[in-house]
Formats: C-alpha cells, sequence, structure tokens
C-alpha cells in the first residue's frame, strides 16, 4: 500500500516557466513532509518541507502547498532552470505514532528544456 | 566533512552469497536509515536506528539486518543474496528523527545474479 504517491513518473518544462510537481498521501497521521531533489549517480538531497500546521511555504524558487483536505503537497519551481532537471522525491513522516519513518513517494523526473 | 560515507560503490554478488554495505557518518547524528531505490517504487525504507543500541524495521527488511553499536556507523547485511536485491541503496542520516531532513550517501549499486 503506497502512502505517498507521485502519479506523474515524468514532467517536462520550458527554462523560465513554472514547474507544478504533485504528490498525494493517504495517511492521516503524517504532519510533516518534505521534497528531496536527485541527480543521476548521486544520493537525494534535502529541498524544502512543510509542517501541516502551514499550507505554504516558500525558499527562493521553490514554494510547497499543503492541502491537508485534500491529502495533496505540491511543489512549485519558478522560473524554470536546466539545472533542476533530476528526480524529484516528496516524502511524508508522522511526528506521533510511526516516528523514524519517512516514506517516499515513487518520484518525478523533471526536465527542464532550454 | 565528509558527511555520509557508503562502501562499497558498486558490488555483483551470486545468489547466496552475503555482503555488508558500509556507512558511516561524521555529523554525531542519532538517526540513521537504509533505502533502497528500484524503478517506479522510489525509495522504500528498509531499517532505521534512533540511537545506538537502537534499530527497528522499516517497509522492506526482510532479508536484511542491521545493527548500530556506534552512532557514527550502521551497516546493512545481506546474509543470503537473492536477486530481488538487486538494487541501489541508499543510507542516510539527520540529526534527530523530528527533522525528517535526511542527509544521504552516494548510493551503493548491487547487483545479484
Amino acid at each position: 500500500d503506497q502512502q505517498v504517491k507521485q502519479n506523474s513518473p515524468s514532467l517536462s518544462v520550458q527554462e523560465g516557466r513554472i514547474s507544478i510537481l504533485n504528490c498525494d498521501y493517504t495517511n492521516s497521521m503524517f504532519d510533516y513532509f518534505l521534497w528531496y531533489k536527485k541527480y543521476p549517480a548521486e544520493g537525494p538531497t534535502f529541498l524544502i518541507s512543510i509542517s501541516s500546521i502551514k499550507d505554504k511555504n516558500e525558499d527562493g524558487r521553490f514554494t510547497v502547498f499543503l492541502n491537508k483536505s485534500a491529502k495533496h503537497l505540491s511543489l512549485h519551481i519558478v522560473p524554470s532552470q536546466p539545472g533542476d532537471s533530476a528526480v524529484y522525491f516528496c516524502a511524508a513522516s508522522a511526528s506521533s505514532g510511526n516516528t523514524g519513518k519517512l516514506i517516499f513517494g515513487q518520484g518525478t523526473t523533471l526536465q527542464v528544456k532550454p | 566533512n565528509a558527511g555520509v560515507t557508503q562502501t562499497p560503490k558498486f558490488q555483483v554478488l551470486k545468489t547466496g552469497q552475503s555482503m555488508t554495505l558500509q556507512c558511516a557518518q561524521d555529523m554525531n547524528h542519532e538517526y540513521m536509515s537504509w533505502y533502497r531505490q528500484d524503478p517506479g517504487m522510489g525509495l522504500r525504507l528498509i531499517h532505521y536506528s534512533v540511537g545506538a543500541g537502537i534499530t527497528d524495521q522499516g517497509e522492506v527488511p526482510n532479508g536484511y539486518n542491521v545493527s548500530r553499536s556506534t552512532t557514527e556507523d550502521f551497516p546493512l547485511r545481506l546474509l543470503s543474496a537473492a536477486p530481488s536485491q538487486t538494487s541501489v541503496y541508499f543510507c542516510a542520516s539527520s540529526y534527530s528523527i523530528w527533522t525528517g531532513e535526511l542527509f544521504f550517501g552516494e548510493g551503493s549499486r548491487l547487483t545479484v545474479l
């Protein structure tokens, strides 16, 4: 049972435009969400996070939106740059209950075309 | 500052062989974990540890053993490798289980023939 789902395996965007990556979750106990970025032959690196007490968190070109009622979060990248081409994973955890378990989605491959 | 170091980076095993993937971190992180990455499956948690002497199972623990005798090291053991364990393995650590911000190693690509 996939608790965190990224239903779009890939996304292609033109440089300078907005990239929107989506993520859905099923476990209502999740209260902390993160996005990681992964380049080929490297480990994932942390990008941005959001707590369930917020509905938006912004860091430069990256903004994460959380819709708790829909159990949905999204990552917006504006403007997109070729260097943003990577695999993006969303992840979720519960600070109570299943502590220590960060559950990842399947990943979305973003290609930003020059 | 090396961060999270995994060895080996590549390994080929025959079915039934055993091996240990090594993971070491020099950030004094309490939390360490092992993930495997497979196409279409994303990153799946194998085992994790919230401190020396404490380990617990993740989503896909079968076929793997771990121990945490020191804060720095968290080895992953495959006792009898199977082709289904062909994957890329990532070790990760964080200051605490509450932050969720993991620091990952570069990965170890394992092929079981």
